[in-house]
């Protein structure tokens, strides 16, 4: 059974702060997404990434997909309170099936 | 706005019923997927189906059953509700049958009561 685990699970940073998140399997993947969800909303894509070592920006949060496609960091910098809510990633597999992690629950405190 | 509609909003109902959830994807996609989050859990694929047909089946108790009729609106029907099964009900729509990119609508949130 593929796996993908995010760490950390949960994260409290003040406002201002740079941090990152990470997803990561022993599987290798052929695309990987992120997606952010806030209370009581569905997901909303981030970003997909589909070649090993590609790096993709948006504004202040860099995303990462490993050489290997087993594994993705996001980095966000300067963290604002907008940036608060669970960000979750999915790994595409082999079949086309999206594996999910469990997230990453992140709070930022003005 | 994803453009993926869900109704209704919120259901509330008691153990033992049957309801029914409704799904419009984006226009022009013809996957529909269905995913379960119960409360500060991760999201639980229970089912795909693209242009009418059922694609792939994840974790899908026998009592929930899903159906994407001609129009590529589709319908998540659950039945003899336990305490267990409150939580939000996301479907996603995508315009291939990849899991390239989903696009959530914004939850059906049920409470059994």
């Amino acid at each position: 059974t593929q796996l993908l685990e995010q760490s950390p699970q949960f994260l409290s940073i003040q406002e201002g702060e740079n941090l990152t998140v990470y997803c990561n399997s022993s599987s290798v993947f052929s695309s990987l997404q992120w997606y952010r969800q806030e209370p009581g909303e569905g997901p909303v894509l981030l970003v997909t990434v589909v070649t090993g070592g590609e790096v993709k920006k948006l504004k202040r949060l860099t995303f990462q997909f490993g050489d290997a496609r087993k594994d993705s960091s996001l980095h966000i910098t300067a963290a604002q309170p907008g940036d608060t809510g669970l960000y979750l990633c999915a790994g595409a597999d082999s079949n086309y099936q999206l594996i999910w992690g469990a997230g990453t629950k992140l709070i930022i405190k003005p | 706005d994803s453009g993926v509609t869900q109704t209704p909003k919120h259901l509330i109902t008691a153990t033992g019923q049957r309801v029914t959830l409704r799904c419009s994807p984006r226009s022009g996609d013809l996957s529909v997927y269905w995913y379960q989050q119960s409360l500060d859990q991760g999201l639980q694929f229970l089912i795909q189906y693209y242009n009418g047909e059922e694609r792939a089946k994840g974790n899908i108790l026998e009592r929930f059953s899903a159906q994407q009729f001609p129009d590529l609106h589709s319908e998540l029907n659950l039945s003899s509700l336990e305490l267990g099964d409150s939580a939000l009900y996301f479907c996603a729509s995508s315009p291939r049958t990849d899991n390239y990119e989903q696009y959530f609508g914004p939850g059906t949130r049920l409470t059994v009561t």
